[in-house]
């Protein structure tokens, strides 16, 4: 059993709906992600959180919005998506941030798909 | 060039074979690195760290190189449980980089 929870696992929406990705890490982590993987294409950061402040945003269109209300829970909130936003969305978890060389734990992905 | 190079294979080979994958990266200040593992529609899983003199767990031996900023990761006596997609994986914190940098992954299916 994962200690990274992400709900739905697959979601299906029009380009003018909005929804939202939940993810819950069990593991008292401080840092949270969200990462997007593509067919073919290396997984790409997204947001970083750092105990519940953004410390990055790499460049994602404003069509997707973070929210961190805890340590425990990341949202990602989705309106107006295009059809090329359609991809594995992988939240995940660590102890602190990349520089203290900590394991990354991922969740099981939101397996998103826009028509 | 890419900040994380693989070979994307898929690299095919026999039960009982041995395979190697390589994996460079582009920033001479990164400071740690990690080989994950990914079978499909899966989650990635961290497989093993690579330290600079290099390690090993079971029939998987980890290198790093870095003057040549390169990495590899060796797999002995292959099962069929090892099919699935490695990915190479670099701790960019000095490029100011607050999370791990994910190569695109080396695809390894094992056959009997």
């Amino acid at each position: 059993e994962t200690g990274v929870t992400q709900t739905p696992r697959h979601l299906v929406m029009g380009m003018t709906n909005k929804k939202s990705l939940k993810c819950e890490q069990h593991l008292g982590h401080n840092a949270m992600y969200w990462y997007k993987q593509s067919a073919k294409k290396p997984l790409e950061l997204m947001f970083v959180y750092n105990f519940k402040e953004q410390t990055e945003n790499n460049s994602v269109p404003s069509r997707f919005s973070p929210e961190c209300p805890n340590s425990s829970h990341l949202f990602l909130h989705l309106h107006t998506l295009q059809p090329e936003d359609s991809a594995l969305y992988l939240c995940a978890s660590s102890q602190a941030l990349a520089r203290a060389g900590n394991t990354i734990y991922f969740g099981e992905g939101s397996w998103l798909t826009v028509v | 060039r890419k900040e994380v190079e693989q070979d994307p294979g898929p690299f095919n080979v026999p039960e009982g074979a041995t395979v190697a994958f390589n994996c460079t990266y582009s920033n001479s200040a990164s400071q740690s690195f990690f080989w994950y593992r990914q079978d499909c529609r899966k989650e990635p899983k961290l497989l093993m760290s690579v330290y600079s003199s290099g390690n090993e767990d079971g029939r998987f031996t980890a290198q790093l190189n870095r003057a040549s900023q390169y990495i590899s990761l060796l797999i002995r006596d292959s099962k069929l449980s090892d099919s699935a997609t490695y990915l190479c994986v670099v701790n960019m914190w000095d490029t100011g980089r607050r999370a791990l940098t994910f190569g695109s992954g080396t695809r390894l299916q094992v056959q009997p």
